[in-house]
């Protein structure tokens, strides 16, 4: 099946830094991409939909200058969060659907754990 | 408004018996339906989906759901759990159309005693 990675699996950063997600297709191209974040014992929550080679759809509430989504290839989406506050630690997951899927199954990359101190 | 439930937060069973992890949908239209797990300090992994034809959809690890459109749902069974099952399963739909974006349930925490 296809195969999605992110980086880092895990990071720990100071409040009012920046940090950069990865997520990559590996073994596939995805126009589209998605990212998620879950708390503890709860569901995934969509943040954004991430269009390669355009603006990327966020839901509501979500801060677009606050979590800055580029999806400059077809294999590449990255998540940043601005101005990092503790309460934006988080598990951050990012997915992705095959273009030939007529199905619209999305791979799952492992997750970021993000702890902001 | 289109919604998930999974009305179980956590479901117990003993090694060997059946399992049934619960999902009923609210969607306008004919739904795509799909359930994925989550096992500890992993991601998520695919199990199974529903899109059209048999109402019995067959998946991973030996894994099956049955869609159920009067009763709008789509539990998830396996005839003989396994210590190994033990994680989080969640549900998903999808409406036709353009929109991707999947609704997702709360999620049910299997524990699978030996």
């Amino acid at each position: 099946g296809a195969v999605v990675s992110q980086h880092p699996s895990w990071v720990i950063c100071k409040s009012g830094t920046s940090v950069k997600i990865e997520c990559r297709s590996l073994d596939f191209q995805a126009t589209t991409m998605f990212w998620y974040r879950q708390f503890p014992k709860q569901s995934l929550m969509l943040m954004a939909t991430s269009n390669e080679g355009s603006k990327a759809t966020y839901e509501q509430g979500v801060e677009k200058d606050k979590f800055l989504i580029n999806h400059a290839s077809l294999t590449l989406s990255t998540l940043t969060v601005t101005s990092a506050h503790p309460e934006d630690s988080s598990f951050y997951i990012c997915s992705a659907r095959p273009p030939a899927s007529g199905n619209n199954e999305q791979f799952f990359g492992p997750g970021t754990r993000l702890t902001v101190l | 408004a289109q919604s998930v439930a999974q009305p179980e937060d956590q479901v117990n069973v003993a090694e060997g018996n059946p399992l049934t992890v619960k999902c009923t949908y609210s969607v306008s239209g004919n739904p795509y339906l799909f359930w994925y797990v989550q096992y500890p300090n992993r991601g998520l992994q695919f199990l199974l989906k529903y899109i059209t034809g048999d109402n019995l959809v067959k998946g991973s690890y030996g894994f099956e759901a049955e869609f159920n459109k009067s009763q709008t749902s789509f539990h998830l069974k396996k005839p003989s759990a396994l210590v190994s099952d033990s994680a989080l399963y969640f549900c998903a739909v999808r409406r036709t159309g353009n929109n991707r974006k999947l609704i997702w349930g709360l999620g049910t925490s299997l524990a699978v005693n030996p």
